[in-house]
């Protein structure tokens, strides 16, 4: 069934340091990836989004990359900052469609001082 | 950005009574809203899909006689756990697509915590 996985559960960062946050999609018929950002207790919250038809893309201090064939994106954040201590989800999705998204299993990212 | 309210936060309530989650757009036009369900430490579950002036959709193994779901107009969207039991208690989120061009995009309520005692 369509699946959307991250290799790791938890990731630990120095403050200030670049954080990678990686994630694997099943459904080859997926063409649209959002990353979500979701503090304790709280709902998620949208950071950035790519097509299948980029391979990058920019946002402030985040970069998402797209490599369709090996079905794998990921999120880069440039100067991790104590704020950005949350759990990260990748989603997956198809454009035009009911808008459906699945989700992947998150990320706990937790800064250090 | 696109913001999504969620009402009550935060709701405890007697085992066997009902409760009713509101989600609302407050600045964008939602054609399509969403319900899941989040247990601690996991991802998000979709219990719905809900199209304004439809019925909802829900995924399998949803309830839809336990998990009522209102979706009245192009900013509301309402959730109503019937019969609550200890099981149900759990964190609910909703979430609203746009009918503009970020319609993919999903924004998130900042979700209920349901406690059924």
């Amino acid at each position: 069934g369509e699946s959307v996985g991250l290799h790791l559960p938890t990731l630990s960062v120095q403050e200030g340091d670049n954080s990678i946050i990686n994630c694997a999609y099943s459904n080859s018929a997926s063409d649209y990836f959002i990353w979500y950002k979701q503090e304790s207790g709280k709902g998620p919250q949208f950071i950035i989004d790519i097509r299948s038809n980029m391979d990058k893309r920019q946002g402030q201090r985040v970069t998402v990359l797209l490599n369709k064939t090996v079905k794998h994106l990921s999120l880069q954040i440039a100067a991790t900052q104590p704020g950005d201590s949350a759990v990260y989800f990748c989603a997956s999705g198809a454009l035009g469609s009911a808008r459906q998204l699945t989700f992947g299993s998150g990320t706990q990212l937790t800064v250090l001082p | 950005g696109a913001v999504v309210s969620q009402h009550p936060s935060r709701v405890i309530c007697k085992s066997g009574t009902s409760v009713k989650i509101e989600c609302r757009s407050l600045d964008f036009q939602a054609t399509t809203m969403f319900w899941y369900r989040q247990f601690p430490k996991q991802s998000l579950m979709l219990m719905a899909t809900s199209n304004e002036g439809s019925k909802a959709t829900y995924e399998q193994g949803v309830e839809k006689d336990k998990f009522l779901i209102n979706h009245a107009s192009l900013t509301l969207s309402t959730l109503t756990v019937t019969s609550a039991h200890p099981e149900d208690s759990s964190f609910y989120i909703c979430s609203a697509a746009s009918s503009g061009l970020a319609k993919n995009i999903q924004y998130f309520g900042a979700g209920t915590r349901l406690s059924v005692l």
